[in-house]
């Protein structure tokens, strides 16, 4: 079993849906949580992060952490077709700090 | 400021033949990472170099070589390609060798090993 669980998708939704992303863990180790955005034939760019449990607001961008279910979330509100990417959850594990990345959830914004 | 850079962008292999993925990055970045990045399995690290004159192994080291030429660049080396290296590889730094701070991505050289 993978560490880190990240539903590949596709996630199809139209524009101006609020969408929902996760990933759960494994560890209760892991201590900081991050999303990354990919779009197609990029290099994975930092979108948010987080420490905590609770929430973290970035204009659209809501990332949630919840420690005692060992489950993270990224959501968008008001979806746009410049939305549609691969979103990839990463996580440290404060043992020996090395960073864990789920296998990424490919977005999809319909017009 | 080009942030991360890659050469080359594509590459195709014959089993057994080696190449030299070359990695600069222009923002003063003291740690620099090697990933790997296959369908269904996320990002893996290959290689990381925390500060120049040091690297260490990653979760997926065999096969591969690496060299912090400088505060600058990180090549990483196949010296006997193989199939299962095809991939996509992607070179990143970051400010401080701290693993949580913030990496910043190259746009990754795509291989293929026939």
């Amino acid at each position: 079993q993978k560490e880190v669980e990240q539903d590949p998708g596709p996630l199809s939704v139209p524009e101006g849906a609020i969408v929902s992303l996760n990933c759960t863990y494994s560890n209760s180790a892991f201590q900081y949580f991050m999303w990354y955005r990919q779009y197609s034939r990029k290099g994975p760019e930092l979108l948010m992060y987080t420490y905590s449990s609770g929430n973290k607001e970035d204009g659209r961008f809501t990332a949630q952490v919840d420690k005692s279910s060992k489950y993270i979330s990224l959501f968008i509100r008001d979806s746009q077709p410049s939305d549609s990417a691969t979103y990839l959850c990463a996580m440290i594990r404060s043992s020996n700090y090395q960073l864990i990345w789920g296998a990424g959830t490919k977005l999809i914004i319909k017009p | 400021n080009a942030g991360v850079t890659q050469t080359p962008k594509f590459q195709v292999l014959k089993t057994g033949q080696s190449m030299t993925l070359q990695c600069a990055q222009d923002m003063n970045h003291n740690s620099m990472y090697w990933y790997r990045q296959d369908p269904g399995m996320g990002l893996r690290l290959i290689y990381y170099s925390a500060s120049e004159g040091t690297t260490d192994k990653g979760e997926v080291p065999n096969g591969y070589n690496v060299s912090r030429l400088n505060k600058r660049e990180f090549s990483l080396r196949l010296e006997s390609a193989a199939p299962s290296q095809t991939s996509v590889y992607f070179c990143a730094s970051s400010l401080g060798g701290d693993r949580s701070d913030e990496q910043f991505f190259g746009p990754g050289t795509r291989l293929t090993v026939l």
